[in-house]
């Protein structure tokens, strides 16, 4: 099955700052890549994603970048704000008998220090 | 709004018991999921349900059972058989129409007394 790998597991950053996070995945066929930020307390939600068909992806201050054949992808967020502090998941995913069932990273904790 | 709704958000259970988890969503999703969340292991999928009267196992589904007998709910019991039940346990939901993201509801965090 699939295997999929985050770093770094923490990652602390100043205000204003870029953070990067890293993952790889071990499945070929994976097409789907999506990010999801999780506050204390809360459900994960959706914040970018991209589709094996496209290289990198760009929403206001986050981008995503896919190597396909590196089988990598990577989250980026430039000028860091407090609130962008929390848990940042990864995930791969592919068709499956009619699914799409993730595949998730371990997460990272990003703290963002004012 | 559209969304999926969790409860309760805590639960406590007692030695021997089992407890029911509810999820219930109105995003008109025909696949649902449960996942497990421990601290530093991310999300481990426990049971999914591509359409209603159907689920299948995810990788931890021992101790676990699981109903869909609606499009909009999807609960979950923790029998007394899974023996580490302490958790947060988050419920999600998504479109069977290609790769989507899912939408997931807001935990329900489970305790042993």
């Amino acid at each position: 099955g699939e295997n999929v790998e985050q770093h770094p597991s923490t990652l602390s950053v100043q205000e204003g700052d870029s953070a990067v996070i890293k993952c790889t995945y071990s499945d070929s066929a994976s097409n789907y890549f999506p990010w999801y930020k999780q506050e204390l307390g809360k459900g994960p939600q959706l914040i970018i994603d991209i589709r094996s068909n496209v290289g990198e992806k760009k929403d206001q201050r986050i981008a995503v970048t896919l190597n396909k054949t590196a089988k990598h992808f990577s989250l980026h967020i430039t000028e860091t704000q407090p609130e962008d502090s929390a848990v940042y998941f990864c995930a791969a995913s592919r068709a499956s008998g009619g699914s799409y069932i993730p595949t998730f990273g371990r997460g990272t904790s990003l703290i963002v220090h004012p | 709004d559209g969304g999926i709704t969790q409860s309760p958000k805590y639960l406590f259970r007692k030695e021997g018991q089992n407890v029911t988890l509810s999820c219930e969503q109105n995003l008109n999703h025909d696949a649902m999921y449960w996942y497990r969340q421990d601290p530093g292991q991310g999300l481990r999928l426990i049971y999914y349900s591509q359409i209603v009267n159907d689920f299948q196992k995810g990788d931890i589904a021992e101790g676990y059972s699981v109903s869909r007998e609606k499009k909009e709910s999807f609960p979950l019991t923790v029998t007394s058989a899974q023996k580490n039940p302490t958790a947060f346990y988050l419920c999600a939901s998504s479109s069977r129409d290609r790769a989507q993201p899912q939408h997931f509801g807001d935990g329900t965090r489970l305790s042993i007394l």
